[in-house]
């Protein structure tokens, strides 16, 4: 069966204080891993895909890295508008006519104080 | 683009009641899906469709159904409401591009709470 480990499940920053937020994985056959970034009340919005070990992806302050084991989603200098709940989830191979499933993770709290 | 649009936002039952979630997309998307997110149990999947006309159960489907008769619609519904679907409800969209892995786009989510 498909998991998805996020840690910490809460991380409490200064503004400026860099760190990392890690998603590990078990998947028969990665097709892809995915970050999405959750507001209160809100859906979760997609930040990044990545496809096989070694690949990055950035965004402003967000940088996404992938080994086979696990993702990790580093965050430079971060800002109090970078506070969310971040989530992962990989989807394994679809077959056939049926779709790709996603596994989600529980996803980590991220608050960045002014 | 108005992207993944979810009615209503809220809603209140009592047990025993039956309601309809309305998803609809205008991306053009193949495949869409209903999730449900409980506090530490993360994202699961209710029902999904790959096409008009297609419906197949996720993880949790029991008390639920659906129905995809436009491209552009997902409906879930409720037709006894219990307490255990208490949740937020979150829809979603997706395209296979190209052979690519298909991102899934979601709505705003819908609050429900059955007494």
């Amino acid at each position: 069966e498909d998991q998805v480990t996020q840690s910490p499940e809460a991380l409490r920053l200064q503004e400026g204080e860099s760190s990392s937020l890690n998603c590990s994985y078990t998947v028969s056959g990665l097709r892809g891993l995915f970050w999405y970034r959750q507001d209160p009340g809100k859906g979760p919005e997609f930040l990044f895909t990545l496809y096989s070990a070694g690949e990055e992806k950035e965004k402003e302050r967000l940088k996404a890295t992938l080994t086979k084991k696990e993702s990790f989603l580093h965050i430079t200098a971060p800002k109090p508008e970078d506070s969310a709940t971040y989530l992962c989830a990989v989807q394994a191979p679809a077959g056939g006519t049926s779709y790709g499933k996603l596994t989600f993770g529980q996803g980590t709290i991220l608050t960045v104080h002014p | 683009n108005a992207g993944v649009t979810q009615t209503p936002k809220f809603r209140v039952l009592k047990t025993g009641q039956s309601m309809t979630l309305l998803c609809a997309q205008d991306m053009n998307h193949e495949y869409m899906y209903w999730y449900r997110q409980d506090p530490g149990m993360g994202l699961r999947l209710i029902h999904y469709s790959v096409g008009e006309g297609t419906t197949a159960k996720g993880e949790v489907p029991d008390g639920y159904n659906v129905s995809r008769l436009k491209k552009q619609n997902f409906l879930l519904g409720l037709e006894s409401a219990a307490p255990s679907q208490t949740s937020v409800y979150f829809c979603a969209s997706s395209f296979l591009a190209g052979g690519r892995t298909d991102t899934q786009y979601f709505g705003p989510g819908t609050r429900l709470t059955v007494l």
